[in-house]
């Protein structure tokens, strides 16, 4: 069946732009992960849904970082005014029991 | 808190040789363990996991990783490698199986000819 997708694969951001990056989980996973990975270093983790809800937030380095999960299936998490340091590989997984991961978007912020 | 360390960021090693990729935890609580590898451009993918029972666990492409509860470790191996693994491989653990995951720093294998 089909994987975790994730869209834009690449993007290109001017400082201070916003920007969206979705995810499309596997079919039927309650669990949703974000992660932020950090070129040369393993994902860290941003926030977590459990369908439409948002029980962790803990890992958004700034109040900037906004994610939604709305209908408990696409989620999106936007970044407002992006900053140079925000530059990297933003990677969602879904989990049934194990995380299942997208192939993420590299984000570069000039 | 919990926390992963990998203590070798490169590897290197000739084809068909063995090949050992260490990683140590650190954890209050009971954790789930996991092995992940990430080719260039692309997300992670899992290689295997310790979720309870024997502590030696078989995954994909021929690799195993063992559970050491007395020393934190969770070291995975692969008796013979092939060009085809060369990739960065992330240690990671978890306190449940909804719960996030804490990855290490990973380590880089290269395979060479």
């Amino acid at each position: 069946g089909a994987g975790v997708s994730q869209s834009p694969r690449y993007k290109v951001a001017k400082r201070g732009q916003d920007v969206a990056l979705r995810c499309d989980p596997i079919s039927g996973h309650v669990s949703l992960f974000w992660y932020q990975q950090a070129l040369g270093q393993g994902p860290e983790f941003l926030t977590y849904f459990q369908n439409e809800a948002q029980l962790d937030k803990s890992g958004l380095p700034s109040d900037r970082f906004f994610a939604e999960r709305p209908e408990g299936s696409v989620s999106t998490l936007k970044i407002q005014r992006t900053q140079q340091e925000d530059s990297a590989v933003y990677l969602c997984a879904s989990s049934h029991e194990t995380q299942y991961f997208g192939p993420g978007t590299r984000l570069l912020v000039l | 808190a919990q926390s992963v360390t990998q203590l070798d960021s490169q590897v290197p090693v000739f084809e068909e040789a063995p090949v050992e990729l260490r990683c140590n935890y650190s954890s209050s609580v009971s954790v789930y363990l996991f092995w992940y590898v990430q080719y260039p451009n692309q997300g992670l993918q899992l290689l295997l996991k310790y979720l309870s029972g024997s502590t030696l666990v078989k995954g994909i492409n021929g690799f195993e990783a063992e559970f050491n509860k007395s020393q934190t470790s969770f070291h995975l191996r692969k008796p013979s490698v092939h060009i085809s693994d060369t990739a960065e491989y992330f240690c990671a653990v978890s306190e449940g199986s909804a719960r996030q995951l804490t990855f290490g720093s990973g380590t880089q294998l290269t395979v060479l000819p």
